[in-house]
């Protein structure tokens, strides 16, 4: 079955440490997206990207990385500038149609700083 | 820049009575797309209804439908006959047709009673 993948489910990082957090999907879709979620805030854009080696940073890209080598993958990498990390992070894609299409979503991953 | 407000944080309605979601976005373009998600306590994000900024009528998905206002840049929500099964957090969201950004609001938090 197509879909998208994000690992791990949960995630724990020591202060000062990067970690990076997967987003797998197998639709063939062309634009991909990572979203940070906390209470109250709603789904805060952090990167997106368009298309393969192409990326645009989104409302809240400071302290996060990414790349996008292959069209079937995006990883976000949430570095030691990130002052505030724990928080929910949801990957999405879309086939590119402008609209017309819907974006999927991942399960998320929750990542909390010990 | 696009902006998407959403400016109740939640909302509480008897079972089988209907509720209504506001939505305002601030965008310059004059196509784009605007969506309602529904994110349960799963936390899966689902695809409620979508509409296309150039069609007038106000589309509608079996008990949802939206009220578009494109001059005053409004698209609320209607849930019709609500059921438990509704009660999750949703999501109003705008796509620009310039570029792939998908923008969300802070959500509301709708709650069903039975």
């Amino acid at each position: 079955d197509g879909g998208i993948t994000q690992s791990p489910k949960y995630l724990f990082r020591k202060e000062g440490q990067n970690v990076t957090l997967s987003c797998e999907q197998n639709l063939n879709h062309d634009a991909m997206y990572w979203y940070r979620q906390d209470p109250g805030q709603g789904l805060r854009l952090i990167y997106y990207s368009q298309i393969v080696n192409d990326f645009q940073k989104g409302d809240i890209a400071e302290g996060y990385s990414v790349s996008r080598e292959k069209k079937e993958s995006f990883p976000l990498t949430v570095t030691s500038a990130q002052k505030n990390p724990t928080a929910f992070y949801l990957c999405a894609s879309i086939e590119g149609g402008r609209g017309k299409t819907e974006a999927f979503f991942g399960q998320g991953t929750r990542l909390t700083v010990v | 820049a696009q902006t998407v407000t959403q400016s109740q944080p939640e909302m509480s309605v008897q079972e089988a009575e209907t509720v209504t979601l506001s939505c305002t976005y601030d965008t310059s373009e004059s196509n784009y797309y605007l969506f309602w998600y529904k994110q349960p306590p799963s936390r899966q994000m689902i695809l409620v209804i979508r509409q296309e900024a150039y069609k007038q009528q106000n589309a509608t998905e079996n008990r949802f439908s939206v009220n578009f206002q494109k001059a005053a840049k409004s698209f609320s929500l209607k849930i019709s006959d609500s059921q438990l099964g509704d009660t999750a957090m949703y999501f109003c969201a705008f796509e620009g047709t310039n570029d792939y950004k998908l923008s969300f609001g802070a959500g509301t938090t709708v709650t069903v009673r039975a």
